[in-house]
């Protein structure tokens, strides 16, 4: 199994809604990212879990609140969201250590109304 | 500040010929480099990565080609064929307790029949 899991893949939320973004993977790999894409860009960096521990956070607003609950998932909390957080998230995991290649989920298409 | 640069955004070639893209990078501590291809909705995918100790990585049609002292990479397709065509974002990385990948904008590549 090579495949990250990203669940939902199309996401439409209010501003004061609270909703989750799901990511998946048994390929063993000990590192978890998430990473934000807007249209006609490359993606960017949120967070990084290492071994289950927040290991990088790339200065992302608290209305962004990740959580590993194991080394197989990774979620994304969303709460009070604007509509300029609309976007492309993606996950994406690695081996831990050095010199690795991240493989990336399908994405969830993200619409804050 | 853009930290990987990918100067092209987009690049057109003739099925059958080579493709040659291009990146330069800023930041001397990166150690690994990677190429994605993406296609629109999807996730990236992985093509081919190069360490910082070699010059060289080679699979299949896909070559990179590392210059540290020019702090640029290229990926060379041959011969290039329709279902290439795709963005390919260059990425690099730091291993900093999980790695940092930082992608550049992107090329678009579209490969003519």
């Amino acid at each position: 199994d090579t495949e990250v899991t990203q669940t939902p893949k199309h996401l439409v939320m209010g501003m004061t809604n609270k909703k989750s973004l799901k990511c998946e993977q048994h390929m063993g790999h000990r590192a978890m990212y998430w990473y934000k894409q807007k249209a006609k860009k490359p993606p960017e960096l949120m967070f990084v879990y290492s071994y289950e521990k927040l290991s990088i956070n790339e200065s992302v607003p608290s209305r962004f609140s990740p959580e590993c609950p194991n080394s197989s998932l990774l979620n994304l909390h969303l709460h009070a969201l604007q509509p300029e957080d609309s976007a492309l998230y993606l996950c994406a995991s690695s081996p831990a250590g050095a010199n690795t290649e991240a493989f990336f989920g399908q994405g969830t298409r993200l619409t804050v109304v | 500040d853009q930290q990987v640069k990918q100067n092209s955004p987009s690049l057109s070639v003739q099925e059958g010929r080579i493709s040659i893209l291009n990146c330069d990078y800023t930041n001397s501590m990166f150690d690994y480099f990677l190429w994605y291809k993406k296609y629109p909705a999807e996730g990236p995918t992985f093509l081919i990565s190069i360490s910082s100790i070699k010059d060289k990585n080679e699979d299949g049609r896909f070559t990179v080609f590392l210059n540290k002292s020019a702090k640029h990479l290229s990926l060379h397709i041959v011969p290039s064929q329709p279902g290439d065509s795709a963005v390919y974002f260059c990425a690099a990385s730091l291993d900093n307790y999980g790695q940092n990948f930082v992608f550049g904008p992107g090329t678009r590549l579209s490969v003519l029949p």
